[in-house]
């Protein structure tokens, strides 16, 4: 069966601080990984990877996929209370466009 | 680039009724769209795959009958909540995939919709 598995569940840190977010995936047909950050609405993208070892980066966050050990990572430098959300990743199937997630990574950012 | 709106955002039905959620993708196309519903704490599960002009792909242990959606043309599909009940209530996420690639729309994504928070009392 097809999984996404994040880690961990919940954080809790201080600003400041740099967190790294895992997640490992078991997909068939795999075309893409991507991460999302989810507020009180719907998510919204951060990142797309398909390719191994390449980093994507967008200000303090920044991901890389490694395909060999079937995981991704997402690190987020110098919190801020503003970082504060669900982190989600998904697996994105090569055929039919279809998502699974992972059950996604609460991330509490402290003052 | 790539938005996606959905209607209403949020919506108090009584049992027994009937709710339809509208998912539009306003400057793209989309030949297939998905229907999430997500509880609270938890990840998004999958409900559907709606493709347009065909009839939609469930997943396993969603109830057809009572989850009735249509994606009559390539900017808009819907989701109808047959007979409603409190358990129903939940928050219902659509995004949609776009046709083609270009310099604001990939088809390697989804793009997502705000949400419809649903309460059946």
């Amino acid at each position: 069966e097809d999984k996404v598995v994040q880690s961990p569940l919940s954080l809790v840190v201080h600003e400041g601080d740099t967190v790294t977010l895992n997640c490992s995936y078991e997909v068939t047909n795999f075309r893409s990984l991507l991460w999302y950050k989810q507020e009180k609405k719907a998510p919204t993208f951060l990142f797309m990877l398909t390719s191994s070892g390449i980093e994507k980066k967008s200000g303090r966050l920044s991901s890389i996929l490694d395909k060999k050990e079937l995981s991704s990572i997402l690190n987020i430098t110098a919190t801020q209370t503003g970082d504060s959300a669900i982190y989600l990743c998904a697996a994105f199937y090569n055929q039919g466009g279809k998502l699974i997630f992972g059950q996604g990574t609460e991330l509490s950012v402290k003052p | 680039g790539a938005v996606v709106s959905q209607h209403p955002s949020w919506v108090i039905c009584k049992s027994g009724t009937s709710v339809k959620i509208e998912c539009r993708s306003l400057d793209f196309q989309a030949t297939t769209m998905f229907w999430y519903r997500q509880f609270p704490k938890q990840s998004l599960m999958l409900m559907a795959t709606s493709n347009e002009g065909s009839k939609a792909t469930y997943e396993q242990g969603v109830e057809k009958d009572k989850f009735l959606i249509n994606h009559a043309s390539l900017t808009l599909s819907t989701l109808t909540v047959t007979s409603a009940h409190p358990e129903d209530s939940s928050f219902y996420i659509c995004s949609a995939r776009a046709s083609g690639g270009n310099r604001q729309t990939s088809p390697d994504t989804q793009y997502f919709g705000p949400g419809t928070r649903l309460t059946v009392l």
